[in-house]
C-alpha cells in the first residue's frame, strides 16, 4: 500500500493521560501536515513539516501538543494531559514541496475519545 | 481572519438526478480552490480543483464553478449514485500551497 498510513486508528483515554499518534506519509512525500476534525467540521490545520523541520504551528497547538519528524520520514504527535475537549480524528496528510490539491493525499485518522 | 464556509449543511437527492453544492469564501486573496469528498471513517479525498484564474473546470461528471465577483464556489455533480454520498468540503489553498483551509461541509444523501 503506497497511501498515508495512520496508527493506531482509534484510541480511547482518560483525562490527564498522554498519548502519542504516528503517522507514515507516503514515501517520497516531503511535506507532511497535521489536521484535527471534530464532528461536523472541516479539518483544521494545527502544523506541518518539509522534511524534519517543523515550518509552522498552529495556534491551536497548545502547549500540551508535540509533533515530531525526527527523519524526515514517519511523525509522531503527542498529546500531553489529555483534556475532553481533545477528543477528534486527526489527520495526517503528505504532500510533495509543491504539493497541491490533487497532489495532497490524507490518511485514514486516528479518533481520539478522552473520557 | 480567513473563512471558508458552505450554505447547506445537508443535501437529499434522488440516484441519477445533478447534485449541486455551494460554498462560499471570505479572503478574496485566494486563488486556489479544492473540493474534497469525505467517507464515513476515512480521510478527506481530492475531488477536483480550479485556479482564480478559470470560472469552470470539469471532471469526470463533476464540475466546479468559481464566481469571484460574489466569492462563490459550486461543485456540480451529474448523475448522482449512491456511491456519492459523503461529506463535501470546499478548501483554500493558502499561499505557498502548505496549508489548506476547510469549510465546515455538506452531507451529500443520495437516495435510491
Amino acid at each position: 500500500d503506497t497511501g498515508v498510513s495512520q496508527d493506531p486508528r482509534h484510541k480511547i483515554t482518560k483525562r490527564g493521560q498522554n498519548v502519542t499518534f504516528r503517522c507514515d506519509p507516503i514515501s517520497e512525500h516531503n511535506r507532511l501536515y497535521w489536521y484535527r476534525q471534530t464532528l461536523g467540521q472541516g479539518p483544521e490545520f494545527l502544523t506541518y513539516f518539509q522534511n524534519e523541520a517543523q515550518l509552522e504551528k498552529s495556534r491551536l497547538l497548545s502547549d500540551r501538543f508535540s509533533a515530531e519528524r525526527p527523519k524526515g520520514s514517519f511523525s509522531t504527535l503527542e498529546i500531553q494531559r489529555t483534556e475532553q475537549g481533545d477528543s477528534a480524528m486527526y489527520l495526517c496528510a503528505s504532500s510533495l514541496v509543491a504539493g497541491h490539491g490533487n497532489n495532497f493525499y490524507f490518511g485514514p485518522g486516528t479518533r481520539l475519545l478522552v473520557l | 481572519g480567513e473563512s471558508v464556509g458552505l450554505h447547506l449543511p445537508t443535501l437529499s437527492v434522488q440516484e441519477g438526478d445533478n447534485s449541486i453544492i455551494n460554498c462560499a469564501y471570505s479572503n478574496s486573496a485566494s486563488d486556489y480552490f479544492i473540493w474534497y469528498k469525505q467517507e464515513s471513517g476515512k480521510g478527506p479525498q481530492f475531488i477536483i480543483d480550479i485556479r482564480s484564474n478559470m470560472d469552470k473546470r470539469q471532471g469526470q461528471r463533476v464540475t466546479v464553478l468559481l464566481n469571484k465577483t460574489v466569492k462563490h464556489l459550486s461543485l456540480q455533480i451529474a448523475a448522482t449514485q449512491p456511491g456519492d454520498s459523503a461529506v463535501y468540503f470546499c478548501a483554500e489553498n493558502g499561499a505557498g500551497g502548505f496549508k489548506t483551509i476547510f469549510g465546515a461541509g455538506t452531507r451529500l444523501f443520495v437516495k435510491a
